[in-house]
């Protein structure tokens, strides 16, 4: 089976211009999060979709940041305007059930300069 | 609320080394424990884990036990290749991905 992609690998933007990141979840998986790494410090969680619905945002940052799952396939995390503390690697993960293993994607390295 | 602390890399071995790599957590229950891989230019892989007090967890010649009287995870390898150079993070869940917490990460270089 496909596994969790991301779009794109790398993404280099201004301050103050706007990102969009896309993560296709394996096919199936209704549960599906975003994590990021920011300065190499530790991976941490963002927010949880339940197919279409936001289960859990308590880790987004603040309100530049907009994750939408339509339809309950794909997900697009928009940072609008982007910071320079934005910089990081954002993880994407599925999983079939909350007792099933995750299944992470390549992340998108972003560098705002 | 629940953590996890690694040791700091980065780690250089030269092959055919043995392999320790800390990991010590703090919770509030019995969480699971993960190992996950990141391999260059690639994602997170589940490496190992063990869901109770005692399990170890092992996997590509790779160990961890949980050990709930020391709330320690170690990582340890008796025999490392240059392959297995990538960086490691340490990871906690109570149940699902929206709690799981994850170490720094560490890296790990192997030389010929």
């Amino acid at each position: 089976e496909a596994g969790v992609t991301q779009f794109p690998s790398h993404s280099v933007i201004e301050k103050g211009q706007t990102v969009t990141l896309r993560c296709d979840p394996i096919s199936g998986h209704d549960n599906l999060y975003w994590y990021r790494r920011v300065m190499g410090k530790e991976i941490k969680f963002l927010l949880h979709f339940v197919k279409e619905s936001k289960q859990d945002e308590s880790g987004m940052p603040n309100n530049r940041f907009l994750a939408e799952r339509t339809g309950g396939t794909y997900s697009t995390l928009k940072v609008q305007p982007a910071e320079l503390e934005d910089s990081g690697v954002y993880f994407c993960a599925s999983q079939t059930s909350v007792d099933s293993p995750l299944h992470f994607g390549n992340g998108t390295r972003l560098t705002v300069t | 609320g629940n953590s996890v602390t690694q040791m700091e890399g980065p780690v250089t071995l030269s092959e055919e080394a043995f392999l320790t790599i800390n990991c010590t957590y703090t919770a509030t229950g019995y969480p699971s424990l993960f190992w996950y891989v990141q391999y260059p230019g690639e994602g997170l892989q589940l490496l190992l884990k063990a869901t109770k007090a005692d399990d170890k967890g092992s996997n590509k010649g790779f160990e961890a036990t949980y050990r709930k009287e020391t709330t320690s995870f170690h990582l340890e390898k008796g025999s490392v290749q240059v392959s297995d150079s990538a960086v490691y993070f340490c990871a906690l869940s109570d149940r699902s991905g929206n709690d799981m917490r994850f170490g720094a990460g560490t890296r790990l270089t192997v030389k010929p």
